[in-house]
């Protein structure tokens, strides 16, 4: 298993800012991945995190909009650019399970609101 | 692309068996996954198939049948802990562990 921890657990935030989201996680991962959740909605995959490499954005989301660092195969960071309200969500980081490949494992996620 | 349904919200009484169906449609398919979310918390997984059948893990069987696109997760002998909304996933990459999810079924169990 893989215990992820997520700074902050919430914000709220105004209008045309940023927000960058921290995720730890307790042993070495080669892929991490952010979500995208609305309250009682389905989990959207935004990107995929590979150390070493440029994250990879799924269809809608942007590199400009939704900057991600990964420094090292413990930790990465997703940036919320330039916020709207329809940026308001839950955002969560997993990582996919040491010896069990098809399982993810997912941090607590970040509450965001955009006023 | 990717497309998966799932029912929007099933109800059933404690100790009943409940079965939450998931069909797919996707560009690549290596295997179904289910995931477990209680409110205010992060998914939890379930079960994994990547092979025609079914996985059993306690009160909870999975069921996967890839030539109909199809799959179910079957949770026996409900109890009120298990009133939460529950995700099946596909798995569409064969190197890496990447995974697209469902609508999500919300399992209401009632006494």
């Amino acid at each position: 298993s893989a215990v992820i921890s997520q700074k902050p657990s919430r914000d709220i935030c105004q209008r045309g800012t940023s927000l960058t989201i921290q995720c730890q996680v307790d042993s070495q991962v080669t892929m991490m991945f952010w979500y995208r959740q609305q309250p009682g909605q389905s989990l959207t995959l935004i990107a995929t995190a590979n150390q070493g490499s440029e994250a990879t954005y799924e269809s809608g989301f942007v590199i400009d909009k939704f900057p991600i660092s990964r420094p090292n195969l413990t930790f990465s960071t997703l940036t919320v650019s330039n916020m709207s309200p329809e940026d308001s969500s839950i955002y969560l980081c997993s990582v996919e399970g040491a010896g069990s490949y098809n399982e993810q494992f997912f941090g607590p996620g970040t509450r965001l609101t955009v006023l | 692309g990717q497309s998966l349904e799932q029912p929007s919200e099933v109800t059933a009484v404690e100790g009943a068996i409940v079965q939450i169906n998931c069909t797919y449609q996707t560009s690549g398919f290596y295997g179904l996954s289910w995931y477990q979310q209680h409110d205010g918390g992060a998914p939890t997984f379930l079960s994994y198939n990547a092979l025609d059948g079914l996985e059993e893990t306690g009160r909870f069987s999975s069921f996967l049948s890839r030539s109909d696109s199809y799959g179910y997760l079957l949770l026996q002998e409900l109890q009120m802990k298990d009133s939460a909304s529950y995700f099946c996933a596909v798995r569409v990459s064969y190197n890496f562990n990447k995974f697209y999810f469902g609508s999500g079924t919300k399992l209401n169990v009632k006494p």
